[in-house]
């Protein structure tokens, strides 16, 4: 059973340009939330989604972000127009339900704006 | 509030040592708690939960303590090993689902 899928791993854009990241969720799970962390910093929540659904994007930024879970393929979180501070790792969790339980994550996306 | 940490507090522990890690959260109504490990150029990985109806949880060489009174939450790792080494994170989860927030973070260092 393949864990959260994230890619590409590393990505490099240069300012202005967007940004694709892509997340997987394991098999069976439908709920999908991705986090950013800055250097050494923990990580912060900025949007929940369900399949066609935003649940909470009450951490995305108001603008230049988007996030979407179509029904088929993957969840994608766009950054248009780059600049220099979104430069993080972002982190994709999946999880079978909205119950509380445990969070799968994946390996993360490394975002370098040069 | 969120935490933010810009430098990471550093516990070093001797191999075979006892290791406790400490974190306080801030929301009295968080019901459910989780420590994840995260190794450089990964992703978290889940440790140990509790829910808030308990004080304590033991895993495989692990405990989680919880106390609600003063909203401190500690992670016992027994007999540490350098495989150990990690940043360690502690989060809450508020709201609806799994959205977490998380702790600022601890690095811990097994020296062999």
């Amino acid at each position: 059973n393949a864990g959260v899928m994230q890619n590409p791993r590393h990505l490099v854009r240069r300012r202005g340009q967007e940004a694709r990241l892509r997340c997987s969720p394991m098999k069976g799970h439908s709920h999908v939330y991705w986090y950013r962390q800055l250097p050494e910093e923990g990580l912060k929540f900025m949007v929940y989604l369900q399949k066609e659904n935003i649940i909470d994007e009450s951490g995305m930024p108001k603008e230049r972000f988007s996030a979407e879970f179509p029904k088929e393929g993957p969840s994608i979180l766009r950054i248009q127009q780059v600049v220099r501070g979104d430069s993080a790792a972002y982190f994709c969790a999946s999880s079978p339900e909205s119950s509380r339980t445990e969070a799968f994550f994946g390996q993360g996306t490394r975002l370098t704006v040069v | 509030g969120e935490s933010v940490g810009l430098h990471l507090p550093t516990l070093s522990v001797q191999e075979g040592d006892n290791s406790i890690i400490n974190c306080a959260y801030s929301n009295s109504a968080s019901d459910y708690f989780i420590w994840y490990k995260q190794e450089s150029g990964k992703g978290p990985q889940f440790i140990i939960d509790i829910r808030s109806n308990m004080d304590k949880r033991q895993g495989q060489r692990v405990t989680v303590l919880l106390n609600k009174t003063v909203k401190h939450l500690s992670l016992q790792i027994a007999a540490t090993q350098p495989g150990d080494s990690a940043v360690y994170f502690c989060a809450e989860n508020r709201g609806y689902g799994n959205k977490l927030v998380f702790g600022a973070g601890t690095i811990l260092r097994v020296k062999s």
